[in-house]
């Protein structure tokens, strides 16, 4: 039993280029989250999924999209990453105790 | 949507006395209020919760409280170690079903000094 499990770690990408952010679950969760955490400025929430299929817009949903295709994978896409998505990300499942995050990716956009 | 202010941004203490850490909403139907723990480099993890249905809940040496009517809940953390040091989040959330959506504030660093 994993838990959550974000892939990649870490990554530095170029402006302009795209990239996806895997987050897997093995706890048979409805509900995923990705936010991202930026210094001073706590989690701030991206986009979430409320069940295999789904997908809904969080405070600050633009220039990233999502997809959840299978109940157990939420993924995170940055289409043209710019300087200004520099920030650790993390996923994020729930069941009726709460959330239980991933270890985090922390992504460098120069 | 739903605003949570946290106060302060740091605290320092000196290993054993107490830390209180506070947070207002805005958002008069939450009624789901964490606290998330995150030391240097990990990942958020949930140390204590409170429902609205009750004002305080306490757990070892941490409580929370809450005041519907004024629209805040605190953090208490009693007789305070050094692997107390981290930062600490609050959050809240208008559960609906099942759904617990969080609105988290900007987190305070608490530091407790040996």
């Amino acid at each position: 039993n994993a838990g959550v499990t974000q892939t990649p770690k870490f990554r530095v990408l170029k402006t302009g280029q795209s990239m996806t952010l895997l987050c897997a679950q093995d706890m048979n969760h409805e509900y995923m989250y990705w936010y991202r955490q930026d210094p001073g400025m706590g989690l701030r929430l991206i986009h979430y999924s409320v069940g295999e299929g789904t997908t809904a817009k969080g405070e600050v949903p633009d220039g990233y999209n999502v997809s959840r295709l299978k109940k157990q994978n939420f993924l995170l896409g940055l289409e043209s990453a710019a300087p200004s998505q520099t920030s650790v990300y993390f996923c994020a499942s729930q069941d009726n105790y709460g959330y239980t995050f991933g270890s985090g990716t922390r992504l460098t956009v120069v | 949507g739903e605003n949570v202010e946290q106060h302060p941004s740091t605290l320092s203490v000196q290993e054993g006395d107490s830390a209180v850490i506070k947070c207002t909403y805005s958002d008069s139907a939450s009624n789901y209020f964490p606290w998330y723990k995150q030391e240097l480099g990990k990942r958020p993890q949930l140390i204590i919760d409170i429902r609205s249905n009750v004002g305080e809940k306490k757990d070892q040496r941490i409580a929370v409280t809450l005041n519907k009517t004024a629209k805040h809940f605190s953090l208490h953390i009693t007789e305070t170690q050094p692997e107390d040091s981290a930062v600490y989040f609050c959050a809240a959330s208008q559960v609906r079903g099942s759904n617990y959506k969080l609105t988290f504030g900007k987190g305070t660093l608490l530091t407790v000094n040996p």
